[in-house]
């Protein structure tokens, strides 16, 4: 079953702290592998997509890692602010049921406290 | 004004009643879906349309339907809603390879 498992599912941190996500799939084939951020009561949105040929991508200081072979892929992110404060959604797109789809973790739930 | 826009943004409404959820896009792209959000659990795909008359069932489509009106406007309709539909819906467009762009969401709740 084409799954996608997130870890931890909430975590609190310091304002300037860094920290990491974790997330953790088995859906083959793989096309790619997103990572987003949802705001309480708005959308998610993109911060990263990565092909099973990138290892890291950057966007701020917001950064991606993925290893294809182990099936991970991290989000770091650096001197956290208050505005972080969100869920982050680890999507993975692969072919299921005949189609293209995108497959979504349950997101980790990051609260920065002042 | 958002690239994607749905309304209304919360709704309650009572067993067995009829709703239209509406979604609307500025982006210009042909990819539209409908996706439903719980609480500890992922976004999970209800329908999708690939242009105006495409339309495909996604993984949790019973109790739902669709129309696709124009290229920018994709409704979902619950033909007689129950409370386990309580939930936070999101309409999204695509280009074919390209990232989603998701509207702020329909908070939906079944009494």
């Amino acid at each position: 079953k084409n799954q996608v498992e997130q870890s931890p599912q909430s975590l609190i941190i310091l304002e300037g702290k860094n920290c990491t996500l974790q997330c953790n799939y088995t859906v083959s084939p793989f096309s790619n592998l997103r990572w987003y951020k949802q705001d309480t009561g708005r959308g998610p949105v993109s911060l990263t997509i990565m092909t099973f040929s990138e290892n890291t991508k950057s966007n701020g200081r917001y950064t991606a890692t993925l290893d294809a072979d182990t099936k991970q892929s991290s989000l770091h992110i650096t001197a956290s602010q208050l505005s972080d404060s969100a869920s982050y959604i680890c999507v993975v797109r692969g072919f299921s049921g005949g189609y293209n789809k995108l497959i979504f973790g349950a997101g980790t739930r990051l609260a920065v406290h002042p | 004004d958002a690239d994607v826009t749905q309304t209304p943004r919360n709704r309650i409404t009572k067993t067995g009643k009829r709703i239209m959820l509406e979604c609307s896009q500025t982006k210009g792209h042909d990819r539209m879906y409908w996706y439903r959000q719980d609480p500890g659990l992922g976004l999970r795909l209800i329908y999708y349309s690939f242009d105006v008359k495409d339309i495909n069932k996604g993984e949790i489509s019973d109790g739902y339907s669709v129309s696709r009106q124009a290229q920018a406007k994709f409704s979902l309709s619950l033909e007689s809603a129950i409370p386990n539909q309580t939930a936070l819906y999101f309409c999204a467009t695509s280009e074919e390879r390209g990232g989603y762009t998701f509207g702020s969401g329909t908070r939906l709740t079944v009494v």
